[in-house]
């Protein structure tokens, strides 16, 4: 099974700024996958990251909104720039590696005041 | 992807009593049916998962039967106990490299 790291926990950030949210896997991956979870919602796909190549975004997530780094097959981050209170929700990375199990970062718990 | 159906949204058992969710799909290539546990303030954890080659999967107190012809898919906890108190998701996915489609999510409650 994978182990990641995901950091920060939480944070609160002022409206306007942008947080960078980092996950480090404990294997090498070929696809990482970003959620966002709202508040009392479930998960919903924001963007697909491949090593070596711009990520794949979902309808309704732009790459100005959510830039997303995939240095290397264990790292990823994803920036939520220019935020609103809006974007206040939980933040997930995940792995799903062929033939193996799909799993979740801790989660980055996002308020935006 | 194609949405995935899961019912009910909440669910109250007594301690010691089963509860039963359920999930239906529509995606004929989804091969894949893991089951989530989110408590409050953490990250989903994978309790549970099931592939299409068999029908029922079991551990301890946890099972996952899958009816792959009629497109759905079952999370079973036996003898319940408060801390099974939680949110859980299903989700489905076909091979892996690919994202999975959630449930919109069950909140139970056991009751001592």
């Amino acid at each position: 099974s994978a182990v990641i790291s995901q950091k920060p926990s939480r944070d609160i950030c002022q409206r306007g700024t942008s947080l960078t949210i980092q996950c480090q896997v404990d294997s090498q991956v070929t696809m990482m996958f970003w959620y966002r979870q709202q508040p009392g919602q479930s998960l919903t796909l924001i963007a697909t990251a491949n090593q070596g190549s711009e990520a794949t975004y979902e309808s309704g997530f732009v790459i100005d909104k959510f830039p997303i780094s995939r240095p290397n097959l264990t790292f990823s981050t994803l920036t939520v720039s220019n935020m609103s209170p809006e974007d206040s929700s939980i933040y997930l990375c995940s792995v799903f590696p062929t033939g193996g199990e799909a799993f979740f970062g801790q989660g980055t718990r996002l308020t935006v005041v | 992807g194609e949405n995935v159906e899961q019912h009910p949204s909440t669910l109250s058992v007594q301690e010691g009593d089963s509860a039963v969710i359920k999930c239906t799909y529509s995606d004929s290539a989804s091969n894949y049916f893991p089951w989530y546990k989110q408590e409050l303030g953490k990250g989903p954890q994978l309790i549970i998962d099931i592939r299409s080659n068999v029908g029922e999967k079991k551990d301890q107190r946890i099972a996952v039967t899958l009816n792959k012809t009629a497109k759905h898919f079952s999370l079973h906890i036996t003898e319940t106990q408060p801390e099974d108190s939680a949110v859980y998701f299903c989700a489905r996915g076909s091979s892996g490299n690919t994202p999975l489609v959630f449930g919109k999510g069950t909140r139970l409650s056991v009751i001592a």
